[in-house]
């Protein structure tokens, strides 16, 4: 069966410090994961997918299949980062699977 | 372009009541999903619908949920009976489908409910 696992439920770095927001994942086929993101009173968002390969906001995410995690980072952390991120996996003719979300509060 | 809308925002009922959901999906979105959104939980897929007909409704507790999507469109979630484990906020997204889709979900704002 298909899981995402976020350890963490609250991250707090002061300001331009570097973040890696944790993402495990469990599944059996060819794996596509996404990370999204939803700022205070807004919707939740796309932040990036794997396959784009992207950074997005200087966010940047490797798939490792190895250690099937893909980790959400940002080497120098802003203030208006502070948001709910949730990791998603594809799978099964478009199904999402989404991990219960780690909260990024980033201090002054 | 317009973005999913979804109402009512709030809804506070009584357990054993009945409630209804709307989303009215980005126009031309193939694809429709309803989410339940515990507090302190990711989103959990209910149903997913492709155009008007069911792709996906394991996780969804028929004996008191129904949801439908006429004319592939707008859509509706029912729940009947509600219990107190229903409080929760309902998230309804959309994604197209076409050639060079990128399987982006477009989320609503959410119905955000409370079963007393």
């Amino acid at each position: 069966a298909q899981r995402v696992t976020q350890p963490e439920k609250l991250l707090s770095v002061f300001k331009g410090a570097p973040v890696e927001l944790k993402c495990n994942y469990s599944y059996s086929g060819s794996p596509e994961l996404f990370w999204y993101v939803q700022y205070s009173r807004q919707r939740l968002q796309l932040l990036l997918r794997h396959i784009s390969r992207e950074s997005i906001k200087g966010f940047t995410a490797d798939l490792n299949k190895g250690e099937t995690s893909f980790h959400l980072k940002k080497p120098f952390a802003q203030e208006e980062d502070s948001a709910m991120y949730y990791c998603a996996l594809r799978y099964n003719f478009n199904k999402f699977y989404f991990g219960s979300g780690t909260k990024l509060n980033v201090k002054p | 372009e317009a973005g999913v809308a979804q109402s009512p925002r709030y809804k506070i009922i009584e357990k054993r009541q009945s409630v209804a959901f709307w989303c009215n999906p980005i126009s031309g979105h193939a694809t429709l999903y309803w989410y339940q959104q515990i507090l302190g939980q990711g989103p959990k897929l209910l149903i997913q619908f492709q155009n008007n007909g069911v792709v996906d409704d394991s996780q969804l507790p028929k004996d008191r949920f129904s949801a439908e999507r006429l004319k592939g469109v707008d859509s509706t979630l029912k729940i009947q009976p509600a219990k107190l484990e229903d409080s929760a906020v309902y998230l309804c997204a959309s994604s197209s489908q076409g050639p060079g889709s990128s399987y982006e979900q477009y989320f609503g704002p959410g119905t955000r409910l409370t079963v007393t």
